[in-house]
């Protein structure tokens, strides 16, 4: 499969604890996006990279959410001390340079209790 | 008012229908559109996307721009209960490359 995935595909945690998602995106990719989408939502932009560079963080991008693409290949996303508004599905996608077309992963469903 | 406006339905067609989904925008600076289709608890996953006002056609599915009146269309013919998913719109970029989602229309294709 040389699609975009992600792990792990579901999450439930307590609230105040760190959780940290994966997203590997298609081979040659490099750009790479998180989004986040919560119920009867489309997918909200979070943040980006160019190869391993972060070009773009959204508002919602709060302190408590770090993402980084160390080597430009896979990306982590983490999200510290997480409230019960982090509930959410957590999409990753990947695109070409020059190539405008996103290419999303089956996504990390989070539940914070 | 959002960047980006859409019906979320739900839309309830009999199978074998035309399916018109519509979409509009505020931001005349997005230059390309796109529409996604995402079944329950899955990503999302491309169908369409276009450039230029007109209209694009690719088998069962075409997509409709007019730029002049920032309006999206995506027309489904001969519609199947497998095409019972909701249809997501994105226009885009938006500062960067991010795509800007409606919140998608749920559509239901009955046997």
């Amino acid at each position: 499969d040389t699609g975009v995935s992600q792990n792990p595909r579901h999450k439930i945690t307590k609230r105040g604890q760190n959780v940290t998602f994966r997203c590997d995106p298609i081979s040659e990719h490099n750009r790479l996006y998180w989004y986040r989408q919560t119920l009867g939502q489309g997918p909200e932009f979070l943040t980006y990279f160019q190869n391993e560079a972060q070009l773009e963080k959204s508002r919602l991008l709060s302190d408590r959410f770090s993402a980084e693409r160390p080597k430009g290949s896979f990306s982590t996303l983490e999200i510290q001390r997480t409230e019960q508004g982090d509930s959410a599905m957590y999409l990753c996608a990947s695109s070409l340079v020059g190539e405008e077309t996103q290419y999303f992963g089956p996504g990390t469903r989070l539940l914070v209790l | 008012q959002k960047e980006v406006e859409q019906d979320p339905g739900p839309l309830s067609v009999p199978e074998g229908a035309i399916v018109s989904l519509n979409c509009t925008y505020s931001n005349s600076a997005f230059q390309y559109f796109m529409w996604y289709r995402q079944y329950s608890r899955k990503g999302p996953e491309l169908l369409m996307y276009t450039y230029s006002s007109g209209n694009k056609e690719d088998g069962r599915f075409t997509a409709q721009v007019d730029k002049s009146s920032k309006y999206i269309s995506l027309f489904i013919r001969d519609s199947q209960p497998s095409d019972s998913a909701t249809y997501l719109c994105a226009p885009g970029p938006n500062s960067g490359y991010a795509l800007n989602f409606g919140k998608g229309t749920s559509l239901l294709v009955t046997p």
